[in-house]
């Protein structure tokens, strides 16, 4: 199947600072690219949907202005904790589809932040 | 608003047995519905995808089963194994949109 890159796979940051998740479509065009967030022993949540070349959609109660998601490429796209509380802290997965066929979903290795 | 729902939770099966995860979504009018693993602390791992053409789709030991006019899917787990033991997510879409809704899934552990 095709491969989504998440990059970093951990990331530790102080309270207050910023932190950028990557997430590379490697071997296909991603048009569209979805962030999720999953917190200990629950299952995953749609956060935003990213399409290369506009403005992110934010799911209900999540603050755009703080998780800012660029999509500037078809095989790019970066969320950006800014200023990170410990309630941030959580595992994040980017997911991407195949422009062309728009069926299978693929995932990122996922990202855990801690937020101290 | 796509619902998504797995039982059991929780399951424990000595190595060999043949077992059977279970999901049922609410919104039938899905164009396919995939199913990943997913071990602690990592990423998911897509383990089938059914189209929602398709009654049942096979990979090695795992069977997957598609029924959109009751809302349900099943994951069918032959001669389990020790290295099977993770969480089963079950995905689906929902009509108009283009993200996956997931299950909060089945940890499954295969006692040797």
């Amino acid at each position: 199947g095709a491969v989504v890159s998440q990059h970093p796979s951990w990331v530790i940051c102080k309270s207050g600072t910023s932190v950028k998740i990557e997430c590379r479509s490697l071997d296909f065009q991603a048009t569209t690219m979805f962030w999720y967030r999953q917190f200990p022993k629950q299952s995953l949540m749609l956060m935003a949907t990213s399409n290369e070349g506009s403005k992110a959609t934010y799911e209900q109660g999540v603050e755009k202005d703080k998780f800012l998601i660029n999509h500037a490429s078809l095989t790019l796209s970066t969320l950006t904790v800014t200023s990170a509380h410990p309630e941030d802290s959580s595992f994040y997965i980017c997911s991407a589809r195949d422009g062309r066929s728009n069926t299978e979903a693929f995932f990122g290795q996922g990202t855990r932040l801690t937020v101290v | 608003k796509q619902e998504v729902t797995q039982i059991p939770a929780a399951l424990s099966v000595p190595e060999g047995e043949n077992l059977v995860l279970n999901c049922s979504f609410t919104d039938s009018a899905i164009y396919n519905l995939q199913w990943f693993r997913q071990d602690p602390g990592k990423g998911l791992t897509s383990l089938l995808l059914i189209q929602s053409s398709q009654r049942e789709q096979t990979s090695g030991r795992l069977n997957a089963s598609l029924d959109k006019s009751s809302g349900r899917s099943t994951l069918y787990i032959a001669a389990s194994q020790p290295g099977d033991s993770a969480t089963y997510l079950c995905a689906a879409p929902q009509t108009g949109a283009n993200n996956l809704f997931f299950g909060t899934g089945t940890r499954l552990t295969v006692i040797p």
